[in-house]
């Protein structure tokens, strides 16, 4: 068990919906960091909060948005969903702000389906 | 559930052998490097990592080597068990965000 909770488990929804993913990051953690992950994708970085404010951001559409509250939990917002927007999304978390100074750990994942 | 994409380059390995996975990467400047394991239904792993100022770094039953000339890294695994069934991925820091590479899934055979 990584300490990083993510819901739901799973999702399923239809194309034009939006839905909410929530994170919440191990205890202490300042940064948490969203991924995608689909078959033909493999493990996309999205995009990077780091206490509270957006810090990093990488293949993340404009349909999809972000936040981290002041208790440090994020939620990753899926607006007007297509098929292909079908994937695993993971939740990561870390302590500092760089992306390269400490481990990030990993929740379960939310499996998405769009129908 | 399935988690990994549909093309993944697989390694068999006999029970009690040792595994080597194989990792390139393209950006010299990428001066951090993990090692990670997904089990299906589950997310990432930490396995291990390496810093660039090293060429080696040993964990229990793993061992990372970095070869910075020819931008390779490569994970051993000591004595592969059952449980060492998954997929694995190489990744690394560049321009401050961490780059997974495509995995590849290990299988042993019994």
């Amino acid at each position: 068990d990584s300490g990083v909770t993510q819901t739901p488990k799973h999702l399923i929804t239809a194309t034009g919906q939006r839905v909410t993913l929530r994170c919440s990051p191990r205890s202490g953690d300042l940064s948490v960091y969203w991924y995608q992950q689909s078959l033909d994708q493999g493990l996309q970085f999205l995009i990077q909060y780091y206490n509270g404010e957006e810090r990093a951001k990488g293949n993340i559409l404009e349909r999809f948005s972000a936040q981290q509250f002041p208790d440090l939990h994020s939620e990753l917002n899926l607006s007007s969903l297509e098929l292909g927007d079908s994937a695993l999304y993971f939740c990561a978390s870390s302590f500092y702000r760089l992306a390269g100074v400490d481990t990030q750990y990993f929740g379960p994942g939310t499996r998405l389906t769009v129908l | 559930g399935e988690s990994v994409g549909l093309h993944l380059p697989t390694l068999s390995v006999q029970e009690g052998d040792n595994s080597i996975i194989n990792c390139a990467y393209s950006n010299s400047a990428s001066d951090y490097f993990i090692w990670y394991k997904q089990e299906s239904g589950k997310g990432p792993q930490f396995i291990i990592d390496i810093r660039s100022n090293m060429d080696k770094r040993q964990g229990q039953r793993v061992t990372v080597l970095l070869n910075k000339t020819v931008k390779h890294l490569s994970l051993q695994i000591a004595a592969t068990q059952p449980g060492d069934s998954a997929v694995y991925f190489c990744a690394e820091n560049r321009d401050d965000k961490i780059i997974f590479g495509k995995g590849t899934r290990l299988h042993i055979l019994p």
